[in-house]
């Protein structure tokens, strides 16, 4: 059995770069969910998907940032002209879900993005 | 939006010692779930509380969910260095959602 899987674990990139993430749930997973965390922080909330179909987005999420899961299965968070703010650990979750339903959400180790 | 606070920021004890942090919300929760992330790793999900006044055992660790299911603590009794990360708080939104909300969590250090 294998857990989420994200890749690259490692970005670095210069400020104005775009940057791709990718994510790979646990294949019986229906829900796929972005976190963002910077040091001392709790994961922050950015999006997360129930099959193909994005279902929530953080008002906080500036538009340059995007995210799909075409086929239900893996996601990729696109970044578009980074900013050293951007800087931090995206990290990927997944878990079953339904209407109602409150699952635990299983980590991926994250992707560190470092914006020079 | 919601909010989940959580306290204290650090604790540093003596192998042995108890420790409890505690996590508390403005508005009644959905549910109440813990995680703990080693340094250098991810969040690793240890329990969940949905009942008002629940509490759940785990060998050593207590987890409480208040009567008005506003705030929930995790008690460690004699803590080990294998305790040591830190130890986040996460609400639900709502029934309807899967966003979780986490607190700013606490971070345990242990001293042998």
């Amino acid at each position: 059995d294998t857990g989420v899987s994200q890749d690259p674990r490692h970005k670095i990139t210069k400020r104005g770069q775009n940057v791709t993430f990718r994510c790979d749930p646990i294949s019986e997973h229906n829900r796929l969910y972005w976190y963002r965390q910077t040091l001392g922080q709790g994961p922050e909330f950015l999006t997360y998907f129930q099959n193909e179909a994005q279902l929530e987005k953080s008002r906080l999420l500036s538009d340059r940032f995007s995210a799909e899961r075409p086929k239900g299965s893996f996601s990729t968070l696109e970044i578009q002209r980074t900013e050293q703010g951007d800087s931090a650990m995206y990290l990927c979750a997944s878990s079953l879900g339904g209407s109602g339903a409150l699952y635990e959400q299983y980590f991926g180790p994250g992707t560190r993005l470092t914006v020079t | 939006g919601q909010q989940v606070m959580q306290i204290p920021q650090y604790q540093h004890v003596q192998e042995g010692e108890d420790f409890t942090t505690y996590c508390n919300s403005s508005t009644t929760l959905s549910n109440i779930q813990w995680y703990k992330q080693r340094p250098g790793g991810h969040p690793v999900f240890l329990i969940q509380l949905v009942k008002s006044g629940e509490v759940k055992k785990q060998k050593r660790l207590t987890f409480q969910f208040g009567e008005a299911k506003k705030n929930s603590s995790l008690h460690i009794t004699a803590t080990q260095t294998t305790d040591v990360g830190t130890y986040f708080c996460a609400a639900h939104g709502s029934s309807n959602t899967g966003k979780l909300i986490f607190g700013q969590g606490t971070t345990l250090q242990v001293k042998p």
